[in-house]
C-alpha cells in the first residue's frame, strides 16, 4: 500500500542545536517534495520545494535533502530557536495521473527549548 | 494585500443542517483546493479545481459539495450527509499544479 510517514510525532531539542525531521514514503514516485510549517490553529505555510532530480536545497537556516533511492527526505533547521517551534509537514507531489495534488504526512511537532 | 481568506473562523452547526464555508483569493491563482484536518491526521483532500466552472473530487468528497463560478471564489458546502463533519477545514490555492500552495487561516467546524 502507499504510505507517507513522518517518523516522529514530536521532537524536542535544545536551542542552538540542529533539528532533523524525516519523511519516508513507500510505493510513490513523487516528482516533487514540499515542506510546510503549521502553527496551532493556523494554515500551513510553504517553506521549501525539492525536485526528484535535486539532492539538496537550502534557504537561510533550512536545508532539505531528497533521496529517491531511499525514498526519504530530511529537513534540517540549523541553530534552532524557540520561534522554530511548530508542526512541520512534508507533502509529496505526484505529477502523473493526480493533477499535481499534494499528499501530506501527519507532521512532526518540533519544540525548541531555551 | 494579496492572500487567501476563509470565513467564518469558527462555525457551529446542528446535526442535519447544511453549512457553507467561504474561501476567497486575490492571488490570481487558477487552482484551488479544500482540505480537512483532524487531530493526529495529515491534511486530506476533499475537492479541487484547476479552472473556473470545473472541479474534481479528492480522496474524501462524500458529504461535501463545491462550486467554482468565479476564479477568486471556491465555497465548500458540508451537507447533512457528511457523517462526521467536526474538523478543521483549510482552503488553498496555487498558480499551477505541483507548485507551492498558499493556505487560508482555516475554519473550525463543530457539530453540536
Amino acid at each position: 500500500s502507499q504510505k507517507i510517514e513522518q517518523n516522529s510525532e514530536a521532537l524536542n531539542i535544545q536551542e542552538g542545536k540542529t533539528a532533523t525531521l524525516t519523511c519516508n514514503y513507500t510505493n510513490y514516485s513523487p516528482a516533487y517534495l514540499q515542506w510546510y510549517r503549521q502553527d496551532p490553529g493556523r494554515g500551513p505555510v510553504f517553506l521549501l520545494l525539492i525536485r526528484e532530480n535535486e539532492k539538496e536545497k537550502r534557504k537561510e537556516r533550512l536545508k532539505v535533502t531528497f533521496d529517491t533511492t531511499l525514498k526519504q527526505s530530511l529537513f534540517h533547521i540549523t541553530a534552532s530557536q524557540p520561534a522554530d517551534s511548530a508542526t512541520y509537514l512534508c507533502a509529496l507531489v505526484l505529477m502523473r495521473g493526480s493533477q499535481g495534488n499534494l499528499i501530506f504526512g501527519k507532521g512532526t511537532k518540533l519544540s525548541v527549548k531555551p | 494585500d494579496g492572500g487567501i481568506t476563509q470565513s467564518p473562523k469558527y462555525l457551529f452547526r446542528k446535526e442535519g443542517q447544511n453549512v457553507t464555508l467561504s474561501c476567497e483569493q486575490n492571488l490570481n491563482h487558477d487552482a484551488m483546493y479544500w482540505y480537512r484536518q483532524d487531530p493526529g491526521q495529515g491534511l486530506r483532500l476533499i475537492y479541487y479545481s484547476q479552472i473556473v466552472n470545473d472541479f474534481q473530487k479528492g480522496d474524501i468528497a462524500e458529504g461535501y459539495s463545491v462550486s467554482r463560478e468565479k476564479k477568486e471564489s471556491f465555497p465548500l458546502t458540508v451537507t447533512s450527509a457528511q457523517k462526521n463533519p467536526t474538523a478543521f477545514y483549510l482552503c488553498a490555492s496555487s498558480p499551477i499544479r505541483g507548485n507551492e500552495q498558499f493556505f487560508g487561516p482555516g475554519t473550525r467546524l463543530t457539530v453540536l
